[in-house]
């Protein structure tokens, strides 16, 4: 089955540094989603890469694909303590309907 | 507002109850999903229905059992709980579309004693 291992596993920034998320695909990817969670709520959807060398933006949050690699990367610029939550990745297997996530990286910014 | 709508929100139970989750979507959404999430785990997929009338098994499938009862609703049941069943449960839908992601409800945390 497809595994999406994340790194790192927690992050503690200071409020306006940048940080980078990897999501790195043990399979091809054919797509990639990012989610954020914040702590006891559900996953609420960033976005969504399908081609390789896409980039998108959601406010200061970017992330790009890299099809050879088999990893997608999250980053947010001038960090804010809104931006604090869980982020997950999560891919659907062999082009298929179900998604799988990986484990998530937790996000802590201090103000 | 549209979306996906969990109930109840916190349940405790007693090992060995039964109970149901409830999951409903008024996107038109075809497919539909049961994770559980336990620290350090991620999200595990317990079943999923591609479409209405079917369903299938996904990683984590033992001790659970759904029903696809319209397109709207996807229920979950616990026919005897056991503490390994303590977790948070989340509810998704797809268009099957993709490029618009799946959307998720906000989870019923369920404490089995």
């Amino acid at each position: 089955s497809q595994e999406l291992e994340q790194s790192p596993q927690s992050l503690i920034v200071q409020e306006g540094k940048n940080l980078t998320i990897n999501c790195t695909s043990s399979k091809t990817l054919y797509g990639l989603y990012w989610y954020k969670q914040k702590y006891g709520e559900g996953l609420i959807f960033l976005m969504m890469l399908q081609k390789g060398g896409e980039e998108k933006s959601h406010e200061k949050i970017t992330a790009k694909l890299d099809e050879k690699k088999q990893q997608s990367s999250l980053h947010i610029t001038a960090s804010q303590p809104s931006h604090a939550g869980i982020y997950l990745c999560g891919a659907e297997k062999g082009g298929s309907y179900i998604p799988t996530f990986g484990r998530g990286t937790s996000l802590i910014v201090h103000p | 507002n549209a979306g996906v709508t969990q109930t109840p929100k916190f349940q405790v139970l007693k090992t060995g109850q039964s109970m149901t989750l409830q999951c409903a979507q008024d996107m038109n959404h075809n497919s539909m999903y049961w994770y559980r999430q336990d620290p350090g785990m991620g999200l595990r997929l317990i079943y999923y229905s591609a479409s209405e009338g079917t369903t299938d098994k996904g990683e984590v499938p033992n001790g659970y059992n759904v029903s696809r009862l319209n397109k709207r609703e996807f229920s979950l049941r616990l026919e005897s709980a056991a503490p390994s069943q303590t977790s948070v449960y989340f509810c998704a839908s797809s268009g099957g579309q993709g490029a618009y992601g799946y959307t998720f409800g906000s989870g019923t945390r369920l404490t089995v004693v």
